[in-house]
């Protein structure tokens, strides 16, 4: 079982729809998660990170965690096509002083006219 | 001027050829990442470290090595590169109360 796990997609929404993408992980003891946007050939930039369990929301993002379940998500609301990225998903695993981040392989979102 | 900056930008070698990949920041960070990015296959971490005296291996390290200099400066070494270590080499730092990574451009990597 991978650490992190995340569909690959491509999803495609229409412009103005709610995009919803979606993370699980592996390590019950996790505390800290990230979703991250990324670019064709650019790096990772931080769209969100939340720590507790519930939502979290910034704008038009909204971060949803689920430590029970092991699951995290990322919506967007009026999604544009600028959105149009790899959204990927990061958690650090491991004890407090040791853990490291882990990403999932990505989502690409495709938002179109 | 970039926090975390990576150099080269951009490499071309030969298979064989021993290669060194810098990392850079001044954000003042303990703990900085490498990771290869592969299509379709997300970040793989290669390795990590918490300071000048702690390096550990990450999901991928076989045929790689890095050296912490100094706090500020971590470098990735491919002793003898391979074709299937053409890849996008990304740097990243993470520290303080904000534990989020930051990342460098990257470097693209061809080992022909």
């Amino acid at each position: 079982q991978k650490e992190v796990e995340q569909n690959s997609g491509p999803l495609s929404v229409p412009e103005g729809a709610i995009a919803s993408l979606n993370c699980t992980y592996s390590d019950r003891g996790s505390q800290s998660f990230f979703w991250y946007r990324q670019y064709s050939g650019k790096s990772p930039e931080l769209i969100m990170s939340i720590y507790s369990n519930g939502d979290k929301e910034d704008g038009r993002f909204t971060a949803q965690l689920n430590k029970a379940s092991q699951y995290v998500s990322l919506l967007i609301r009026d999604s544009q096509p600028s959105d149009s990225a790899t959204y990927l998903c990061a958690v650090k695993i491991g004890p407090r002083n040791t853990d490291k981040l882990i990403f999932g392989t990505g989502t690409r979102l495709q938002v179109f006219p | 001027d970039a926090d975390v900056t990576q150099t080269p930008r951009n490499r071309i070698t030969k298979t064989g050829k021993r290669i060194m990949l810098e990392c850079s920041q001044t954000k003042g960070h303990d703990r900085m990442y490498w990771y290869r990015q592969d299509p379709g296959l997300g970040l793989r971490l290669i390795y990590y470290s918490f300071d000048v005296k702690d390096i550990n291996k990450g999901e991928i390290s076989d045929g790689y090595s890095v050296s912490r200099q100094a706090q500020a400066k971590f470098s990735l070494s491919l002793e003898s590169a391979i074709p299937n270590q053409t890849a996008l080499y990304f740097c990243a730092t993470s520290g303080g109360r904000d534990d989020r990574g930051f990342f460098g451009p990257g470097t693209r990597l061809t080992v022909l």
